[in-house]
């Protein structure tokens, strides 16, 4: 079975400072691993994935992750965050032996000026 | 051009109606899902069609029905719809292991 963990359901940030969202998963199977993000009222849209080969994967908007194999960790990071990062994020795993994505709760990222 | 579309985006209903959400992808994508995220943005998995045969059906209430007349559309049918299922749904498409690509969803509300 396959579950994943967002440690944190919100997290309050200063423009410009930097950010890491944490994300856990665990499974019996080897995953792929993937981040959303959601804008308010609007559907989910993909940010980064990692399929394979080099555990840091870089994404849209500034974004990377990194995928962390012992620790069962896929944690994304952005270095300075603006205004208008402020969204909800999901990670999301998908087993490698069968097309179904498990998403975690959610962390809102609220950044203020 | 809008990839996974959905229709409509505002849906407000009473108790014991039945309602249809459409859902149409222009992306190719052999594989549609309906999920349902609930007013504390859990996203939960509802059904899955590839090529137009249903390959997940998590435990939903056999009060939902989805339809997949061709491989670029899934609609989702609700009978007798009650307050519990309001919700905001969401029609996904996906090739792969690329991702999913999400509609902007339905915001479903009943009174």
């Amino acid at each position: 079975a396959q579950s994943v963990t967002q440690l944190d359901s919100q997290v309050p940030v200063f423009e410009e400072a930097p950010v890491e969202l944490r994300c856990n998963y665990s499974s019996s199977v080897s995953v792929y691993l993937f981040w959303y993000v959601q804008y308010p009222n609007q559907g989910l849209q993909l940010l980064l994935k990692y399929l394979s080969g080099s555990t840091l994967v870089k994404g849209i908007n500034g974004f990377e992750a990194e995928f962390n194999k012992s620790q069962t960790s896929f944690h994304l990071r952005k270095p300075s965050v603006h205004i208008s990062d402020t969204a909800e994020y999901f990670c999301a795993v998908r087993p490698s032996n069968f097309n179904k994505f498990y998403f975690g709760s959610g962390t809102k990222l609220n950044v203020k000026p | 051009d809008t990839a996974v579309s959905q229709t409509p985006k505002y849906l407000v209903t009473q108790m014991g109606n039945d309602k249809s959400i459409k859902c149409e992808q222009n992306l190719g994508h052999d594989t549609m899902y309906w999920y349902k995220q609930d007013s504390k943005k859990f996203l939960k998995i509802m059904f899955s069609y590839n090529n137009k045969e249903l390959i997940i059906n998590e435990t939903v209430p056999n009060r939902f029905s989805p339809k997949s007349p061709d491989k670029a559309h899934l609609n989702l049918h609700i009978n007798s719809l009650e307050l519990g299922d309001s919700a905001v749904y969401f029609c996904a498409s996906s090739q792969e292991n690329y991702g999913y690509t999400f509609g902007s969803g339905t915001r479903l509300t009943v009174v």
